[in-house]
């Protein structure tokens, strides 16, 4: 079955980095579009970054983008986020996410935890 | 940005009574290939979000079926016929027609 796990959430300082991995297994990695989605008590849901299965095409929410990076080992049937300059307001869950039929984000990870704080 | 505009925000509700949820878009949602790309989603206490309902009615593998979707354009609904007590949770509307994809700021459903 389709499985998604995150990991690399921490708690850091404003300013700092960090780097969040997703593990796929129970499907073919390299023949779909992955996506980073956040959670917040105070923004809900949020969209933040879009990879396409070679990785050619990439997008970024407007309040990520310049400071975060998404990419994929195929090979590895992996998803990474990298995120720099870290702020307060990225403190979230992050999920990644995968579609199915044909329409958004059908499968989910069980998040990991980012704190940004001092 | 599209807005999606849930209500209501909570919503109590009695077991094995009927529940619906709106969402509205601030933009048609029919997409240049004649699907309309609005998703619902349930999250339960301290789980992921899990979708239950795509392109406005189809259900999810799994999904019992006294859920169900309707609407077209801009007007959306849930509804949930007998509500159970596994149903407790915040449930998102979402739209994947116009980019990005936008979440609805969930209703929370509860037990009056």
């Amino acid at each position: 079955q389709v499985q998604l796990v995150e990991s690399g959430g921490a708690l850091v300082k404003p300013g700092g980095s960090l780097r969040l991995s997703c593990e796929a297994s129970g499907f073919p990695f390299r023949e779909y579009y992955m996506y980073w989605i956040r959670q917040t008590p105070g923004r809900g849901l949020e969209w933040i970054a879009y990879i396409t299965e070679t990785g050619g095409t990439i997008y970024y929410a407007a309040s990520v983008k310049g400071r975060f990076t998404i990419s994929r080992d195929n090979a590895k049937n992996s998803l990474y986020l990298q995120m720099n300059s870290l702020r307060v307001e990225d403190s979230a869950i992050y999920y990644c996410a995968r579609d199915t039929s044909g329409s958004h984000f059908g499968y989910w990870g069980q998040g990991t935890l980012v704190t940004v704080s001092s | 940005d599209v807005v999606m505009t849930q209500s209501p925000l909570s919503l109590p509700v009695t077991l094995g009574q009927p529940a619906s949820i709106s969402c509205r878009s601030s933009q048609s949602l029919v997409y240049s290939d004649g699907n309309t790309y609005l998703n619902w989603f349930q999250q339960r206490p301290g789980q992921s979000p899990r979708r239950l309902i795509y392109k406005v009615s189809v259900r999810d593998s799994g999904v019992p079926d006294r859920f169900s979707g309707s609407g077209s354009g801009t007007d959306f609904t849930l509804t949930i016929s007998r509500v159970e007590a596994e149903d407790i949770g915040v449930y998102y509307c979402m739209q994947g027609t116009h980019w990005p994809p936008v979440f609805g700021q969930g209703t929370k459903l509860e037990i009056k």
